[in-house]
């Protein structure tokens, strides 16, 4: 099963709205990352956040983590129809090495003009 | 310089032939990823190289699957009698050193796999 899951699956919302995507995952983590997919082509990387720090901010995106709920939050403030695309969360497992990067299944985000 | 590449974008084949997709990842990158990404869904891990050296196979689905990756460059991923399951988006990454969690990982545009 997957290490990460995000919720919701899809999200719709208005220009201008702020859009919250959750991620849990199951296993202890060193780090997580964010990454974006539009039209289900490559993914970019959006932002990073350790094990021992609990919140990141970039630009519009604000990242959350807690380690004891083994949950992440990404927050996108003042969307914009450009930010319509997949989020997906991913962790690495301690127990495989370093190297094995877990994907959830993504969040569907609508950003309508 | 370049981002990661992958050849061919799109690729329709019939049920029972071999694929081979190509991945060039960012010059200088040791390391380097493929994943599986079936329609509305996240990626799946297959495979990843440390220069020339694969770790974990474990995440490859069958012996159908197998990768390779020459002078810690180029990388390629052949799928052999393949089946309607195997259609997919196959994502090739790469990143600096280590990789994994450790840092960021660069993303091809991926290939369309298409077995009929």
């Amino acid at each position: 099963s997957q290490q990460g899951e995000e919720d919701p699956q899809a999200l719709s919302i208005q220009e201008g709205e702020n859009a919250t995507m959750n991620c849990s995952y199951k296993t202890s983590i060193n780090n997580l990352q964010w990454y974006r997919q539009n039209s289900g082509r490559g993914l970019v990387h959006l932002i990073l956040i350790r094990s021992n720090e609990r919140e990141k901010h970039s630009g519009r995106l604000r990242v959350t983590l807690d380690t004891s709920k083994k949950s992440s939050s990404l927050l996108i403030t003042a969307s914009r129809a450009a930010d319509t695309a997949s989020y997906f969360c991913a962790t690495v497992p301690l127990h495989t090495g370093g190297f094995k990067t877990i994907f959830g299944a993504g969040t569907r985000l609508f950003v309508k003009a | 310089g370049a981002g990661v590449s992958q050849s061919p974008s799109n690729k329709v084949t019939e049920k029972g032939k071999d694929v081979e997709l190509r991945c060039d990842p960012i010059s200088g990158h040791t390391a380097l990823y493929w994943y599986r990404q079936s329609l509305g869904q996240g990626l799946e891990f297959l495979i990843y190289f440390q220069g020339n050296s694969a770790p974990d196979k474990s995440g490859l689905p069958s012996d159908r699957f197998s990768a390779e990756r020459t002078g810690g460059s180029v990388s390629t991923l052949t799928i052999q009698r393949t089946q309607q399951e195997d259609s997919a988006v196959y994502l090739c990454a790469s990143s600096l050193e280590r990789g994994g969690g450790w840092e960021t990982q660069y993303f091809g545009p991926g290939t369309r796999l298409l077995v009929l």
